[in-house]
């Protein structure tokens, strides 16, 4: 069955970085992409950006461009999303999620990110 | 680019039906068949529902439904049980530039 399970809880500094990992298992793991889908507390889904774990071609939101990047190591069949130059409003649970064609057919369990100081 | 929109809040008695609109415009919604719905339970991952606006994932209940009418999307939900209890969000591709996808503002389903 497909899994996708995630790294633990972070808690980082502003002007730090996060690297989040997620690791993919049930599927042949280049024939997807995946998405990175962040929620602040109490508030709604907001996609960040996708990889294709075929050839590592990526596209990001607007708003996280020059402050992300999102990698693919196919020998552990893990995805990676870092963001840098972390402020208070990047807390938030960050979810990984299979995309396959339009949509996100699955989710890793989530890792929180808090940024304080 | 702006999150698609939602009521916020939509409610039913166990066994009726709601339905949940989602409206964009004619750079997401209204582009292409792209819309996808999502149910989160509290402290959950967003769980897959529907798919290329209709469209059901194997294991998902045939009292979930979707459609569209140019940039507005709606998700149905028929025969409402209590663990249909939960935050439901659309999502669509958006054609703009580097925008790739938009998720809608979410909609809080209670079974009372």
């Amino acid at each position: 069955q497909v899994q996708l399970v995630q790294s633990g809880a972070e808690v980082k500094k502003p002007g730090a970085s996060v690297k989040v990992s997620c690791k993919a298992s049930g599927y042949t793991f280049t024939s997807y992409g995946f998405s990175w889908v962040r929620q602040a507390p109490g508030q709604g889904l907001e996609w960040m950006g996708w990889i294709s774990a075929y050839n590592g071609n990526t596209d990001y939101a607007q708003k996280f461009q020059g402050r992300v990047t999102m990698t693919t190591d196919t020998s552990t069949t893990t995805a990676y999303m870092e963001l840098r130059s972390l402020r208070s409003d990047d807390t938030a649970v960050y979810y990984c999620a299979r995309k396959a064609w339009y949509y996100f057919d699955y989710w890793g369990q989530g890792t929180l990110v808090t940024v304080s100081s | 680019q702006s999150a698609l929109t939602q009521p916020p809040s939509a409610s039913g008695s166990p066994g009726q039906s709601v339905t949940i609109s989602c409206t964009g415009t004619s750079s997401d919604v209204g582009a292409y068949n792209y819309v996808s719905w999502y149910q989160q339970h509290p402290g959950k991952a967003p769980k897959l529902m529907i798919y290329e606006v209709s469209k059901r994932p194997s294991g998902v209940p045939d009292r979930f439904s979707g459609s569209k009418s140019g940039n507005t999307a709606s998700l149905t939900v028929s025969g409402l049980q209590a663990e249909d209890e939960a935050d439901y969000y659309c999502s669509s591709y958006a054609v703009s530039n580097n925008l790739g996808y938009v998720f809608g503002t979410g909609t809080k389903v209670t079974v009372l």
